[in-house]
């Protein structure tokens, strides 16, 4: 059981758009920074969002993300097939230990 | 450019300690602000935060799992070693080593091993 609540899945067809929802608690996302990450099937995830709404140097534009209150939503517009993948979210508690979301497969129809 | 690199066996039978080694490269394990920690994931699951080292020492534990796991670092050989007891089934899972980019109460994780699979059975 994650301490961060994500949808299992979310899908789109290419070009269009999806919403990643991450929902936490005064005690992590309320008082922290969000980061997200993405993963392919048999690969390492890799940072693709930190501080809630900045981008690491080579992720595109097309994935946007932003927090209010307990709450962080990764956005992804102008969606590719190359986007299919697994997304988790992550952020800390009260005691700066880190949790993470159970991780949304995005699929593009 | 962060490297990150992990080594462990690749099979431990139940009740057994593991021990996990990160080699890193491309920074300092006494840099202010930086960390390496411990993410883990079982077959077909999501990531599970098991552990933290900092610069300066400070350690963090998951919780659930605080009463079985050891971090430690050794700055001579640029490592990151996480001992995990009393090993159970429910371990079998993939683990990262993970760089934490710290800066006040800002850090993620920016850079990730390939990670190591590690299979617990009889």
């Amino acid at each position: 059981q994650s301490v961060l609540t994500q949808p299992p899945s979310v899908s789109a067809a290419p070009g269009q758009k999806v919403i990643i929802s991450c929902s936490g608690s005064s005690s992590n996302i309320g008082n922290n920074y969000v980061s997200w990450y993405q993963q392919f099937p048999g690969t390492a995830p890799k940072l693709l969002i930190y501080d809630n709404d900045k981008r690491p140097s080579g992720v595109p534009d097309r994935f946007s993300g932003s927090k209010s209150g307990t709450s962080a939503t990764l956005d992804i517009t102008g969606l590719q097939t190359g986007d299919e993948a697994d997304y988790y979210c992550g952020s800390w508690d009260a005691s700066l230990k880190g949790v993470f979301g159970g991780g949304t497969k995005v699929t593009v129809l | 450019q962060i490297i990150l690199k992990e080594s462990s066996p690749t099979l431990v039978k139940p009740t057994q300690t593991l021990t996990l080694t990160c080699t890193v490269s491309g920074f300092s394990l006494t840099t202010s602000g930086a960390g390496v920690g411990w993410i883990r994931q079982p077959p077909g699951k999501a990531l599970e935060w098991l552990a933290l080292i900092y610069w300066n020492d400070g350690l963090r534990y998951t919780p659930s799992l605080k009463s079985r796991l050891t971090i430690a670092k050794d700055t001579s050989k640029n490592q990151v070693v996480l001992t995990m007891t009393n090993m159970d089934p429910e371990d079998t899972a993939t683990y990262y080593c993970v760089h934490v980019a710290a800066v006040g109460s800002r850090r993620y994780f920016d850079s990730w091993g390939q990670g190591t699979l590690v299979t617990v059975s009889s």
